[in-house]
């Protein structure tokens, strides 16, 4: 069974550009959340989504946003970038909603904006 | 706001040795606790996960013990080797919603 898969691995940008981050779930996970790592903040939460939906979102601003496909697969998108964007993005999935189901974790995309 | 911290920060140990990492989190309310091991660059891999109720969980050389009322779990790497050489990060989750809240990590070198 495939895990997660996370593209591009990696992703050179500048300031004001935009991104865009793919994540493909496990098969049949319906469920998937991203979260941001930096040296500074360490892992945080930016937003899940559940059936298309966002159900959760974390405390950043609205310059990130996120969507769902009907095949589970999601988007993550950060526009108009800055330095503190670069980062490494990890996303998770799980089978449905709730802390009843284990997440796994995708390798990331290394975003860096110059 | 749930806070999660891991004592140390960084250890370094000979390769053999037992040792112990140590998580808090403030919020005694959650549903679960899961170590994860982060390889440099790399994403995350699940080593243990404890649901509330449970005291402790046990894999290979390692075992993880919740405290919940104290708001304390520790993760014990008996005869410690140089690929377990990472980051360990602790990782606890709410009764509502289904986000992480991660601690601030232990970076372990283990020396040959």
């Amino acid at each position: 069974k495939a895990g997660v898969t996370q593209t591009p691995r990696y992703l050179i940008k500048t300031r004001g550009q935009q991104v865009t981050l793919s994540c493909s779930p496990i098969s049949g996970h319906r469920s998937v959340s991203w979260y941001q790592q930096t040296p500074g903040q360490g892992l945080q939460f930016l937003f899940e989504y559940f059936s298309e939906t966002q159900r959760n979102k974390g405390n950043f601003p609205g310059r990130f946003s996120g969507r769902q496909f009907s095949n589970s697969r999601s988007e993550m998108n950060v526009s108009t970038l800055e330095l503190g964007d670069s980062a490494l993005y990890l996303c998770a999935s799980s089978l449905a909603g709730g802390p009843l189901n284990e997440q796994f974790f995708g390798p990331g995309t290394r975003l860096t904006v110059l | 706001k749930q806070e999660v911290t891991q004592i140390p920060a960084a250890l370094s140990v000979p390769e053999g040795e037992n040792l112990v990492l140590n998580c808090s989190f403030t919020d005694s309310a959650i549903y679960n606790l899961q170590w994860f091991r982060q390889d440099p660059g790399k994403g995350l891999t699940s080593l243990l996960l404890i649901q509330s109720s449970q005291r402790e969980q046990t894999s290979g050389r390692l075992n993880a013990s919740l405290d919940k009322s104290s708001g304390r779990s520790t993760l014990y790497i008996a005869a410690s080797q140089p690929g377990d050489s990472a980051t360990y990060l602790c990782a606890v989750r709410l009764a509502t919603g289904n986000q992480f809240y991660f601690g601030t990590g232990t970076s372990l070198t283990v020396i040959p």
